[in-house]
């Protein structure tokens, strides 16, 4: 089965600042991407950025990005400027290329945001 | 464009009982995903169905079923409930086409059940 590591459990970060979250997967299919998304109180998966499994450049969306290594298996995402509003957790999935219907998660990061 | 509904928001019911959620996915998506999230367990797959067929099943029990009907709404349903039941189930819709590509799955904000 799929296994998706998320070692931080909680993470601080003041505000303004960039704080990096770290997922690695286990798999040695070649055509998985990954997926991050992220849940605030409300309970709501919020899409943030995805990484296809051949893009050749990190992806990036606004204030997020992914720093992707492949051979590492791992995609970890960076928050830039981090706001307030970032609060929340954050979860990493890894995705076969298009199935993107059947997400496993890993167990995430809570990512709090210090005025 | 709306984004994707479950209903009802909020859920209390009691042991031995059963339930039936309800998601509308995403005018246009015909892939539709169910998740569990408990503090135990996190998140975990339930079933995606796509165009009324059951494509995927996640590692649930018999008691956890669902289907979906030919607009995409989707229901899952949980017979003879167990206190550990007690979860936020999400829904999740998404394009996927027979081609294998499409784009991100939309979550809605799921429902919250409590089982006593």
């Amino acid at each position: 089965a799929q296994k998706i590591t998320q070692t931080q459990p909680g993470m601080f970060v003041q505000e303004k600042e960039a704080v990096t979250l770290d997922c690695t997967y286990d798999t040695s299919d070649p055509s998985y991407g990954l997926f991050w998304y992220k849940q605030p109180s409300s309970g709501e998966m919020i899409f943030l950025i995805y990484q296809g499994s051949y893009d050749q450049q990190n992806a990036t969306e606004g204030r997020y990005s992914l720093n992707f290594q492949k051979a590492r298996k791992s995609a970890n995402l960076v928050i830039s400027a981090s706001q307030l509003g970032d609060s929340a957790m954050y979860f990493c999935a890894p995705s076969q290329e298009g199935s993107q219907g059947n997400l496993i998660f890993g167990k995430g990061t809570k990512l709090s945001v210090k005025p | 464009k709306a984004g994707v509904t479950q209903t009802p928001r909020y859920l209390i019911k009691t042991r031995g009982q059963q339930v039936t959620l309800s998601c509308s996915p995403i005018s246009g998506h015909r892939s539709v995903s169910w998740y569990q999230q408990t503090p135990g367990q996190g998140l975990q797959f339930l079933f995606e169905y796509f165009s009324e067929t059951q494509r995927n099943k996640g590692n649930f029990p018999g008691r956890f079923s669902g289907r979906q009907f030919s607009n995409s709404r989707s229901e899952m349903n949980v017979s003879t409930l167990e206190l550990g039941d007690s979860a936020l189930y999400l829904c999740a819709s998404s394009l996927r086409g027979f081609e294998g590509l499409g784009t991100e799955a939309f979550f809605g904000q799921g429902t919250r059940l409590t089982v006593v």
